[in-house]
């Protein structure tokens, strides 16, 4: 199982570019990094997946280096409404289940005004 | 609409009881989960069910019974509830049940055991 590592909690400035990184030491090579949202009293929300070197949406872009052990999550421009648990998994697309998903404790992102 | 919704939001229960959660999910996924959160925000997966079928089950107590009677369904029953069950409870759902899907979660229910 690709276990993860991730910063147990985050402090940042409303404007602030973040990073947030994974580690995965163990990846295999099928598997997709995949990363969460949580808000409080909500459901954990998709982010962003990505493969291999970066990967960009409308929320977040994702850096991925060419040896896949780490994952960073770059939030641009934070707003006090990133205040949020963020989750990274790993897991196969193509084969498996999801009995190899570990979500964690996740990294808590703090923003302050 | 709602895509993955869970009833009711909240449940406080005396230990003992038998309690129900009821997820329905209407994006046409082929799969369904259920999750446990505690305290500490670690989110483990409980069960999941692909066309209705058991898939996993993770060393859950058999006190907890999931049953879907269809795939847009996926209830949790559990029995003779105990102070360490009180938790938030997930419900998800995923087009094909791969550890890569992406998973869509309902807005969870809180349970308190007293």
């Amino acid at each position: 199982l690709a276990k993860t590592t991730q910063p147990i909690s985050m402090d940042s400035y409303e404007g602030q570019e973040v990073n947030i990184t994974c580690s995965h030491n163990n990846i295999a090579t099928n598997d997709y990094i995949t990363w969460y949202q949580q808000f409080p009293s909500q459901g954990p929300r998709f982010i962003i997946q990505g493969y291999k070197t970066k990967v960009t949406n409308e929320v977040a872009s994702l850096f991925i280096p060419a040896d896949r052990k780490s994952s960073t999550l770059s939030l641009p421009r934070v707003s006090l409404s990133d205040t949020a648990v963020y989750y990274c998994l790993v897991g196969d697309r193509y084969s498996g289940s999801a009995r190899q998903l570990t979500f964690g404790s996740g990294t808590q992102l703090t923003v302050l005004p | 609409d709602t895509a993955v919704s869970q009833t009711p939001k909240y449940l406080v229960t005396q230990m003992g009881n038998d309690k129900s959660i009821k997820c329905e999910q209407n994006l046409g996924h082929d799969t369904m989960y259920w999750y446990k959160q505690d305290s500490k925000k670690f989110l483990k997966i409980m069960f999941s069910y692909n066309n209705k079928e058991l898939i996993i089950n993770e060393t859950v107590p058999n006190r907890f019974s999931p049953k879907s009677p269809d795939k847009a369904h996926l209830n949790l029953h559990i029995n003779s509830l105990e102070l360490g069950d009180s938790a938030v409870y997930f419900c998800a759902s995923s087009q094909d049940g791969l550890a890569g899907d992406t998973q869509y979660f309902g807005p969870g229910t809180r349970l308190t055991v007293l």
